[in-house]
């Protein structure tokens, strides 16, 4: 399907275990982003990446790894788990150039028990 | 400290009336996005504002953008219950912060 896609919808994990949350897209856009949202706090970016290969640090980062060896995959990494990482993770994207208008994919809901 | 706020954090309204949402940001931008997000679904783009004095309208609502004081508008004519929701600014400097949202309910 085109357009911005999330995987798992859900997941539930226990401390300590590493999770990965996938995302894809299929417009080619340079940038993808990762977002937490909470309660209370809106949306905060954890990473962002402007190209194949090229990340960097969000407001967020810490207790999060990310990889982009394609352009169309962006996948977030919780390499060990904590409860404090329970939350609603969002991954958008937007072209290179033009008005910075990210596009959100559906959103992973991740229970860290 | 680099602060998007906005205002007021809740608001429940009559259908028909009007009202304004409040956007401040604490750092030179020209660029300020407002997303919409319905309850357990992503969030959706409303408008983009990407230079002072820009304003953009679509049907109830219209957005506008004052650089120079840091802040965008978010107005509201004649609410319906669709426009029940949960509002958020943005502000890219560089990288994109969120307001902490705006949750709108509309009463008939």
């Amino acid at each position: 399907d085109a357009g911005i896609t999330q995987s798992p919808r859900y997941k539930i994990t226990e401390t300590g275990r590493q999770v990965t949350l996938m995302c894809h897209q299929t417009w080619s856009h340079s940038y993808m982003f990762w977002y937490r949202q909470d309660l209370g706090h809106g949306l905060r970016l954890i990473y962002y990446s402007a190209a194949a290969d090229i990340t960097d640090k969000g407001e967020v980062p810490d207790g999060y790894v990310v990889s982009r060896s394609k352009t169309e995959n962006f996948p977030l990494t919780l390499e060990s788990a904590t409860r404090s990482q329970t939350s609603v993770y969002f991954c958008a994207s937007t072209p290179t150039s033009g008005s910075n208008e990210q596009f959100f994919g559906p959103g992973t809901r991740l229970t860290v028990l | 400290e680099l602060k998007v706020e906005q205002n007021p954090l809740f608001l429940s309204m009559q259908e028909g009336k009007n009202y304004t949402i409040y956007c401040n940001y604490s750092t030179t931008s020209d660029r300020l996005y407002w997303y919409r997000q319905d309850p357990g679904k992503s969030l959706e783009s409303l408008f983009v504002l990407l230079s002072n004095g820009a304003v953009k309208q679509e049907g109830r609502l219209m957005a506008s953008l004052d650089t120079k004081a840091r802040l965008s508008t978010l107005h509201i004519t004649a609410a319906v219950h669709d426009l029940s929701a949960t509002y958020f600014c943005a502000v890219d400097i560089p990288d994109m912060r969120f307001g902490a949202g705006t949750r709108l309910t509309v009463k008939p």
